[in-house]
């Protein structure tokens, strides 16, 4: 029940194409849902979190939708560039217990 | 404003040493966690630190301990090196009293055990 699942597990877009990752989650209880980027040798990074109480968060390129009744969301990165190229976490966590449950992570290439 | 490091960048150690990471938080922050990231793994909990008490605890046995100190840096030990240790440890300081917001993460000490 702790479990996120990510799909799907690596991605090919070509350059101004769209990325879509997405995830899910059995617990209800969670109520905090960031994506992370993370590069070779580097710590994984903030790139936009969402909370339950909205269906859609948008940054720049960057949008998070959430579908709170099939325990689901998604990452859409619009006109994907060969900069983005990364892996890309899903997480989730339980506000007052500070532990962020991270899925398996998808590798994304985007090809110029 | 400082970002959140770590030292060493790169650890080798062999089976049934002990180890000790360092991580410094970023500026203001006064909570720590410490995350596991096995190769082609997204990252583990492994415990959180708030105001050098330990405020939360993953799946991990207790020869994972860990330390913060009053400047809000921190350590993380592992005793008794297992062969399965080999990862990537992975700080991420926030300032919540939860703790869970906006976690910074430093860029890691990758740990190899032989």
């Amino acid at each position: 029940q702790q479990q996120v699942k990510q799909s799907p597990q690596s991605l090919i877009v070509q350059k101004g194409g769209i990325s879509i990752i997405n995830c899910a989650y059995e617990n209800t209880a969670f109520d905090y849902f960031p994506w992370y980027q993370q590069f070779p040798g580097k710590g994984p990074a903030l790139l936009i979190a969402i909370r339950p109480d909205v269906s859609e968060k948008k940054e720049g390129r960057f949008t998070i939708s959430f579908n709170k009744s099939a325990k689901q969301f998604s990452l859409h990165i619009m006109d994907s560039q060969p900069g983005d190229s990364a892996t890309y976490f899903c997480a989730a966590s339980i506000s007052n217990t500070g532990k962020l449950i991270f899925g398996q992570g998808t590798t994304l290439q985007v090809k110029p | 404003e400082t970002g959140v490091t770590q030292s060493p960048t790169h650890l080798i150690k062999t089976r049934g040493q002990q180890v000790t990471l360092r991580c410094s938080s970023q500026s203001g922050h006064n909570t720590v966690s410490w995350y596991q990231q096995a190769l082609g793994q997204g990252p583990q909990f492994i415990f959180q630190y708030y105001r050098e008490e330990e405020n939360g605890r993953g799946n991990f046995p207790p020869r994972f301990s860990g330390l913060q100190f009053p400047n809000y840096s921190s350590e993380l030990n592992v005793n008794a090196l297992e062969l399965d240790d080999s990862a990537l440890y992975l700080c991420a300081s926030s300032l919540s009293a939860s703790g869970t917001l906006e976690q910074f993460f430093g860029p890691g000490t990758r740990l190899t055990v032989l």
